[in-house]
């Protein structure tokens, strides 16, 4: 099956310091992979896409990187705040549809 | 402008009763998408549609659910006989058109309780 994996532990980070999320996939070489935001009782909120053909793309304090041979995504988030915490989804694109990973909780400790 | 809406927000039923479940795409998305989320899992895809039409039923758990949209607008999602284990977030998206590439839109979901 094409499956896409994220961490399922909840990662605590120190504030000001880089968080790291990652996301792995298997069985299947996407086209894109999109990073989401999810607060508790809400639903996802997009934050970043990255095509196949690109290493790094960046976004205010946000980072992913897409690494086809490791089939692995990172997703960074630079001088963290506790404003950041939150549920992360690695999304990747399969078909006409996107397959969501369950997603890792982070929590910016002040 | 407005973004995806969901109504109701919150829903108690009791098993063995049908309910509805409502999603309003934003204006001029083509594509829309049903998901299920149970209590700590991730998002688990039901259905889509491109305009009126559902090419990929295939995430639908079983025949007591079934979804419908009308006027390339509103989709309702309808779950008969509900059962305990349907309790979860129904997450309704919408994107501009369906593609691999396409930011989806999340409404803030409908919280379904069966007792």
């Amino acid at each position: 099956s094409q499956k896409i994996e994220q961490n399922s532990e909840a990662l605590n980070i120190q504030e000001g310091k880089t968080a790291t999320l990652t996301c792995n996939y298997t069985n299947y070489s996407p086209a894109y992979l999109q990073w989401y935001r999810q607060d508790p009782g809400r639903g996802p909120v997009f934050l970043l896409l990255i095509r196949e053909n690109e290493k790094e793309k960046r976004k205010e304090r946000l980072k992913v990187t897409f690494d086809t041979t490791l089939k692995q995504s990172l997703f960074h988030i630079t001088a963290s705040q506790p404003a950041d915490s939150a549920t992360y989804l690695c999304a990747r694109s399969g078909d006409d549809k996107i397959i969501f990973g369950k997603g890792t909780r982070l929590h910016i400790l002040p | 402008g407005a973004g995806v809406s969901q109504s109701p927000s919150n829903k108690v039923t009791e098993k063995g009763k049908d309910v509805e479940l409502r999603c309003d795409p934003i204006s001029g998305h083509t594509a829309l998408y049903w998901y299920r989320q149970r209590l700590g899992q991730g998002l688990e895809f039901l259905i889509y549609f491109q305009g009126n039409s559902a090419p990929d039923k295939s995430g639908l758990p079983s025949d007591r659910f079934s979804a419908e949209r009308t006027g390339e607008s509103v989709s309702t999602l309808t779950i008969q006989r509900t059962q305990q284990e349907d309790s979860a977030v129904y997450l309704c998206a919408s994107s501009l058109i369906a593609g691999v590439g396409e930011t989806q839109y999340f409404g803030p979901g409908t919280r379904l309780l069966v007792l």
